[in-house]
C-alpha cells in the first residue's frame, strides 16, 4: 500500500524567496512519485516526476525535486518564487505495478508582494 | 486539443435527481480514472477502468456507477443525488504501466447539489 504526508497544509513565502514543500511516503514497492499543481478552478498539471534514474528531477516553470529514498521523501524546491506560482501542490505515489495515484492532502502555496 | 474533457464544467441540481458526467481522452490511455475532491481538497479515487474493465472500485455509494463504453470514455452517472456529493469530480487517464505513468486529468465537473 502507498500513503503520502504533506508537511504543512499552507505554506507563505515573499516573492523572491526560497519555495520549500515537503512530501513524505510509504510504499511497499519501488514507487513512482509526482508532483502536480492546482490552479484555482483549474485541474491538475503535472510539475515533475520521479520514476528511475537520476534522483534529482527537474520540472516546469522552474521547480524541482530530489528523491531521497533513505528518507522516504520527494521535497519540492523552487529558488525564487514568484506571484504566479501561488496555488495548490500536490504530492502522489504510485507503486510500481500499482494501478492508483495516491495523493497527499495538498499543501496552498502564497506569495507575499 | 483538449488531451482530457469532461463536460460539464459546473454542475448544480437539486437533491433527488440523477445526473450524468462524461470523460473523453485522446491520448490513447488504456486506464481511465474518476477521483473526487472534497472542500478540503482532498482527492480520493473513486474508480479506475482498464481497456474498459473495472480495475478499482473503493468505497463509493452504489448510487455511483461508472460506464466506459470504450477505451477513451469513461462516464460517471450519480442517481439520488445528496448534499454530501457537492464536490469536484475530476476524470484521469494514464498508460496503466510502462514509464510513461503520470495520470493527466481533465478540468474538473464541479457539482453541487442544493
Amino acid at each position: 500500500a502507498q500513503s503520502v504526508t504533506q508537511l504543512g497544509s499552507h505554506v507563505s513565502v515573499s516573492e523572491g524567496a526560497l519555495v520549500l514543500l515537503r512530501c513524505n511516503y510509504s510504499s511497499s514497492v519501488p514507487p513512482y512519485l509526482f508532483w502536480y499543481v492546482q490552479y484555482p478552478n483549474q485541474g491538475l498539471q503535472l510539475l515533475l516526476k520521479y520514476t528511475t534514474g537520476a534522483t534529482l528531477v527537474k520540472g516546469i516553470n522552474g521547480f524541482e525535486a530530489e528523491f531521497k529514498k533513505s528518507e522516504t521523501s520527494f521535497h519540492l524546491t523552487k529558488p525564487s518564487a514568484h506571484m504566479s506560482d501561488a496555488a495548490e501542490y500536490f504530492c502522489a505515489v504510485r507503486g510500481q505495478g500499482a494501478q492508483k495515484l495516491v495523493f497527499g492532502q495538498g499543501t496552498r502555496l502564497t506569495i507575499n508582494p | 486539443d483538449t488531451a482530457v474533457s469532461q463536460t460539464p464544467k459546473y454542475l448544480v441540481t437539486q437533491m433527488g435527481n440523477d445526473k450524468s458526467i462524461k470523460c473523453e481522452q485522446n491520448l490513447g490511455h488504456d486506464t481511465m480514472y474518476w477521483y473526487k475532491q472534497d472542500s478540503k481538497k482532498f482527492l480520493k479515487i473513486m474508480f479506475s477502468y482498464n481497456n474498459k474493465e473495472l480495475i478499482i472500485n473503493e468505497t463509493v455509494p452504489n448510487r455511483f456507477s461508472p460506464k466506459s463504453p470504450d477505451k477513451a470514455h469513461l462516464n460517471l452517472h450519480i442517481n439520488s443525488l445528496e448534499l454530501g456529493d457537492s464536490a469536484v469530480y475530476f476524470c484521469a487517464s494514464s498508460r496503466l504501466r510502462g514509464g510513461d505513468t503520470e495520470a493527466f486529468f481533465g478540468q474538473g465537473t464541479r457539482l453541487t447539489v442544493v
